[in-house]
């Protein structure tokens, strides 16, 4: 079945500098991979996806990559300010358990330090 | 406004005591689930629900129950609560399928002692 691995589970940046956090997955049939933002007390928040039909897709000061190949994606967050700072989460839709679901991986701690 | 309402926040109960965790979504969503969030694991999915009177198991849905009789609401029942299920529950729908945008409330922490 589908397997996320997540890295790194911590992150601290100065604000300003760039951030990126990599996943990888284990099912070379996983076609959907989207990244949620949590922060303090709420729920998660999709920031942004990429479907397997392209390598990269960007939206103001957030990217995410994605190698199909080597089975990893990563989130990369440019001129990072305080305000980034939460819990990020990568997600990757597979086959596993006899069903086809959103599998999760264990979540990076941002912190952006003014 | 746009929303996945849970209720309530927070809870403390004991092993045993039956309690229910109420989501409702005002979105028209046909897709709703139900997720736990503990360190270290992510989000593992306990219950979907495609449709109305349409719900699966999830990862995780070893002592819970759900029902969808209306389309705006999942909620989420544990029958005999256990410590083991101590963690932070959200609900979560989208328009059509788990590949739409999900939407999530804002979490119930439930403890059980």
């Amino acid at each position: 079945g589908e397997n996320v691995e997540q890295h790194p589970s911590t992150l601290s940046v100065q604000e300003g500098d760039s951030a990126v956090i990599k996943c990888t997955y284990s099912d070379s049939a996983s076609n959907y991979f989207p990244w949620y933002k949590q922060e303090l007390g709420k729920g998660p928040q999709l920031i942004i996806d990429i479907r397997s039909n392209v390598g990269e897709k960007k939206d103001q000061r957030i990217a995410v990559t994605l190698n199909k190949t080597a089975k990893h994606f990563s989130l990369h967050i440019t001129e990072t300010q305080p305000e980034d700072s939460a819990v990020y989460f990568c997600a990757a839709w597979g086959f596993s358990g006899g069903y086809n679901k959103l599998i999760f991986g264990a979540g990076t701690r941002l912190a952006v330090h003014p | 406004e746009a929303q996945v309402t849970q209720n309530p926040r927070y809870l403390i109960t004991v092993t045993g005591k039956k309690l229910t965790v109420t989501c409702s979504q005002n979105m028209n969503h046909e897709y709703m689930s139900w997720y736990r969030q503990d360190p270290g694991l992510g989000l593992r999915q306990i219950y979907y629900s495609m449709n109305v009177e349409v719900t699966d198991k999830g990862d995780v849905p070893e002592g819970y129950k759900v029902s969808r009789k209306e389309k705006r609401n999942f909620p989420l029942i544990l029958e005999s609560p256990s410590p083991n299920q101590t963690s932070l529950y959200f609900c979560a729908s989208s328009p059509l399928s788990i590949t739409d945008t999900q939407y999530f409330g804002p979490g119930t922490r439930l403890t059980v002692l």
